[in-house]
């Protein structure tokens, strides 16, 4: 069965640095998606792309988050310099359609401690 | 203020036995009502999805239902197993927007012990 891949599992990096956190969508998905997860607390959404470019993005997504379709393949997020409050879950989504029916398929996460 | 609220937040439950989840929600739009069933350090996996004009959903053990009118859905689960504990997510979408933005609760943690 097709399954949302992510990598790495798990990620530790200093205050400050750049994260990539890389997912690999189901291959016949249109529509991706970043959501994180404070520990204890709601999935939260960040991001959604389609066609090379954001649909829609939430005010947690400022300018330091970036996110790009670098190939037919993998779908990424870029955190320019972290902050101790980036530390989070990151779950990759994707969905065959735009439609509030179709099914978002979720990634098993990355787990982002920044110290 | 587009929420949704669950309780109870964590569930102690005896395995076998059957629960009840309980979802509330001030979601508008609505366009659809979503149960995931989350394990410890995994993704999100879908249970159910219920438009509005759908009362009941059944997935196996897990049987869903919504009033739409009073903005409330609950998630039952029968015969409980040790492999139900999990965090269960009732998850809204709304109409409109550019994307299926969906909008999470807080769970409930159940624990299913033997």
């Amino acid at each position: 069965e097709p399954e949302v891949t992510q990598t790495p599992s798990h990620q530790v990096t200093q205050m400050g640095q750049e994260v990539i956190l890389r997912c690999v969508p189901i291959s016949n998905h249109l529509y991706f998606y970043w959501y994180r997860q404070i520990l204890g607390q709601k999935v939260e959404f960040l991001v959604s792309f389609y066609n090379n470019e954001i649909s829609e993005k939430s005010e947690i997504f400022d300018d330091q988050f970036s996110v790009e379709r670098p190939d037919g393949s993998n779908f990424t997020l870029k955190i320019r310099s972290t902050k101790l409050e980036d530390s989070a879950m990151y779950f990759c989504a994707s969905s065959g359609g735009s439609s509030s029916y179709n099914e978002q398929f979720f990634g098993p996460g990355t787990r982002l401690t920044v110290l | 203020k587009n929420q949704v609220e669950q309780s109870p937040q964590s569930l102690i439950i005896l395995e076998g036995k059957n629960c009840t989840l309980q979802c509330n929600y001030t979601v508008s739009p609505f366009s659809n009502l979503r149960w995931y069933k989350q394990d410890t350090g995994r993704g999100p996996v879908s249970l159910t999805i219920m438009t509005f004009s759908e009362n009941t959903k059944s997935n196996g053990r897990y049987t869903a239902t919504l009033d739409a009118d009073t903005k409330q859905s609950s998630l039952h689960i029968t015969a409980s197993q040790l492999s139900d504990s999990a965090s269960y997510i009732c998850v809204v979408s709304r109409q409109g927007g550019a994307t299926n933005k969906l909008i999470f609760g807080t769970g409930t943690l159940l624990a299913v012990q033997p």
